[in-house]
């Protein structure tokens, strides 16, 4: 399987659910990113990894927590989340963060209804 | 991974014609752009990128402008395809920070 790969695609959870978004990237990437989309807004960028490490949360709710337990997976779990959070949820990934080439890669996204 | 914007822009081209999207950043500080498509189901696609030294850059079928002066940039494609309606956006990214998406443009071919 070749780039990045998102799982599930589509979500459907109750506001007391807990859930996991596990993307997975086969580009040899040492970044990792999360966004969020929604309607009538730009892409929201969420968190930053850069060789497992976390290195940007943007002011995200503690109700979203990220994991990245290597440089080729990221998981971001999902617990008491409240229907605005309902969007689209992509995965991305970069050679680095700080340097050329800057391109970002991204998955297909997971679509998640909060009920 | 589709768009979600229900109220885009949209913009409308024959198909066979030219087609022009354009956007404004913001940054002055940005000196790195990027276009990307995004189709209906799947996730941004990385189209085309140019850096703040250059004003413009081709690639196959497409074309970026950069305004540094207005800050603005756009995108051309030539002889418009049924393959390429979708939403396209542009990202910006200054040294040392992120990458600020734009709010996207949905193309629409008419055949």
């Amino acid at each position: 399987e070749t780039g990045v790969t998102q799982t599930p695609r589509h979500l459907v959870m109750g506001m007391t659910n807990k859930k996991s978004l596990k993307c997975e990237q086969h580009l040899g990437h040492n970044a990792m990113y999360w966004y969020k989309q929604s309607a009538k807004k730009p892409l929201e960028l969420m968190f930053v990894y850069s060789l497992e490490e976390r290195v940007e949360n943007n002011s995200v709710p503690s109700r979203f927590s990220p994991e990245c337990p290597n440089s080729s997976h990221l998981f971001l779990h999902l617990h008491t989340l409240q229907p605005e959070d309902s969007a689209l949820y992509l995965c991305a990934s970069s050679p680095g963060t700080g340097r050329a080439p800057y391109e970002q890669y991204f998955g297909p996204g997971t679509r998640l209804t909060v009920t | 991974g589709e768009s979600v914007g229900l109220h885009l822009p949209t913009l409308s081209v024959q198909e066979g014609d030219n087609s022009i999207i354009n956007c404004a950043y913001s940054n002055s500080a940005s000196d790195y752009f990027i276009w990307y498509k995004q189709e209906s189901g799947k996730g941004p696609q990385f189209i085309i990128d140019i850096r703040s030294n250059m004003d413009k850059r081709q690639g196959q079928r497409v074309t970026v402008l950069l305004n540094k002066t207005v800050k603005h940039l756009s995108l051309q494609i030539a002889a418009t395809q049924p393959g390429d309606s979708a939403v396209y956006f542009c990202a910006e990214k200054a040294y040392g920070q992120n990458f600020v998406f734009g709010p996207g443009t949905r193309l629409s071919v008419l055949p």
